[in-house]
């Protein structure tokens, strides 16, 4: 099983708005909605944001947001705040009863 | 509250086994599955298995199958991951991590892993 394809790095400035693409297959992301996204601060635990494509935990900040179109999902993050800076990785369940991360996205708030 | 509590940081030569382990507390044990994650210096997440804590099925990640056995003890709500013949590409953090398991008659949906473990490190070094 692949890893799903995120950039590498993506950044933005206090109070804008970013958002982080996930890419798989009609095997993955795109054959279920079991797609979740993860904060991870340096020598951390990652940190559930959204899962289900589209749902935040109870206690996540309404300016993280998930969607899906297809093969692909995506993370939005609005009012991007200094706090925000961390990796972010996106999973979807996969047609072998397993799950695949994607290979991470560094944020900088610039 | 909700919490998984793992075992200290591990230090093994090439070819041991190393058995982690993650004591659940705060919730039913028995009504969520455990994943286990790792992740090497500087790397990504990878995803290592999952086992079901209601009945013990399990099911590894393909590159894994044959070195690493997933299980659990509802007496004291513990999950355990064990990894043979270690090599110094297993060198990484492990972490633990509840999962929302949706099983029907013939397969099981992993959803979330909405909580984690704080991760023990394995080095493997001769």
């Amino acid at each position: 099983q692949s890893a799903l394809t995120q950039p590498a790095s993506v950044s933005g400035s206090p109070g804008q708005s970013i958002t982080i693409s996930c890419t798989g297959t009609s095997s993955d992301v795109g054959g279920y909605n079991y797609v979740s996204w993860y904060q991870q601060h340096p020598g951390k635990a990652p940190k559930l944001m959204i899962y289900e494509v589209s749902n935040r935990p109870s206690g996540v900040s309404n300016r993280f947001s998930g969607s899906k179109s297809g093969n692909t999902a995506s993370l939005t993050i609005s009012g991007l705040q200094a706090e925000d800076e961390a990796d972010y990785y996106c999973s979807s369940y996969t047609s072998s009863s397993s799950v695949v991360f994607g290979g991470g996205t560094k944020l900088t708030v610039l | 509250q909700v919490q998984l509590v793992q075992s200290g940081a591990e230090v093994k030569k090439p070819g041991a086994s190393v058995k982690v382990s993650c004591k659940a507390s705060g919730y039913t044990f028995t009504s969520y599955g455990i994943s286990w994650v790792r992740q090497a210096p500087g790397q990504g997440l990878e995803w290592m298995g999952w086992i079901s804590a209601y009945n013990g099925n399990t099911n590894y990640a393909q590159k894994l199958q044959g070195r690493v056995t997933m299980t659990t003890d509802t007496s004291t709500s513990t999950a355990y991951m064990e990894l043979r013949s270690l090599r110094s590409d297993d060198t990484a953090v492990y972490y633990c991590a509840r999962v929302d398991d949706y099983c029907s008659s013939t397969s099981c949906y992993l959803s979330a892993f909405d909580i984690w473990g704080q991760g023990t490190m394995v080095t493997v070094s001769s």
